[in-house]
């Protein structure tokens, strides 16, 4: 069955410091791959999605930016972050031979 | 509005109460999902509908595709239930939403 791996599931980090999340897959392949946030008081939202290797589409203007560097492999970066970064990230995927999306389990981010 | 609304958005009851949270849309869509978020903030998938019922464990989630409206039940209660519900509705062409989230609190 398809799972997702994502950590770590608690990060810490000061202001100005990178980012780099990172979301791997096992179970299927090609699928479109996809990074939630989910910041204080409100529900998730997307911000980046994927349908293959080195194609991404942004959703939302950030200070964040996704790659995805191998199929199954997605990654959540940024160069400083800000305060406003903290929060809930969740990758997921939709792909053969599951219909509809498979989650991970999280990553709670605080910046200080 | 929100195309997603669950209601309510706080819930607090008693040990082996049966617990309804609701979940409404306001387009068409392919699937639903309800979700799980722990105090610790992981997520668990719990069901995806697309029609009708499913029912795991004491877990049982509806969904009338009709009225645009899915309900997630819990019999016998119980403290460890106490989590985030997360309803969120698949419409298609990478567009997943979802909503605001159910804060369950089930006290001894």
């Amino acid at each position: 069955s398809q799972t997702i791996h994502q950590w770590p599931a608690t990060l810490v980090q000061p202001v100005g410091s990178p980012l780099s999340l990172e979301c791997t897959v096992e179970g299927t392949s090609n699928p479109n791959l996809y990074w939630y946030r989910q910041a204080a008081g409100r529900g998730l939202q997307l911000l980046f999605y994927s349908v293959g290797i080195g194609q991404i589409s942004s959703e939302v203007p950030q200070n964040l930016s996704a790659s995805r560097p191998q199929d199954r492999q997605f990654i959540l970066s940024s160069k400083k972050l800000l305060l406003s970064d903290s929060g809930f990230y969740l990758c997921a995927l939709t792909g053969y031979p599951n219909y509809g999306y498979t989650f991970g389990s999280g990553t709670r981010l605080t910046v200080v | 509005k929100n195309e997603v609304e669950q209601s309510p958005q706080n819930l607090t009851a008693q040990e082996g109460e049966f617990i309804t949270i609701n979940c409404s849309y306001s387009v068409g869509i392919s699937a639903l999902h309800w979700l799980q978020q722990h105090p610790g903030g992981g997520i668990v998938s719990l069901f995806m509908l697309s029609s009708g019922k499913k029912k795991h464990g004491r877990l049982i989630a509806t969904i009338n595709i009709q009225e645009k409206h899915s309900s997630l039940h819990i019999t016998a209660s119980h403290p460890r239930d106490s989590a985030v519900y997360i309803c969120a509705v698949d419409m298609g062409a990478q567009k997943l939403v979802f909503g605001q989230g159910t804060r369950l609190t089930i006290n001894p």
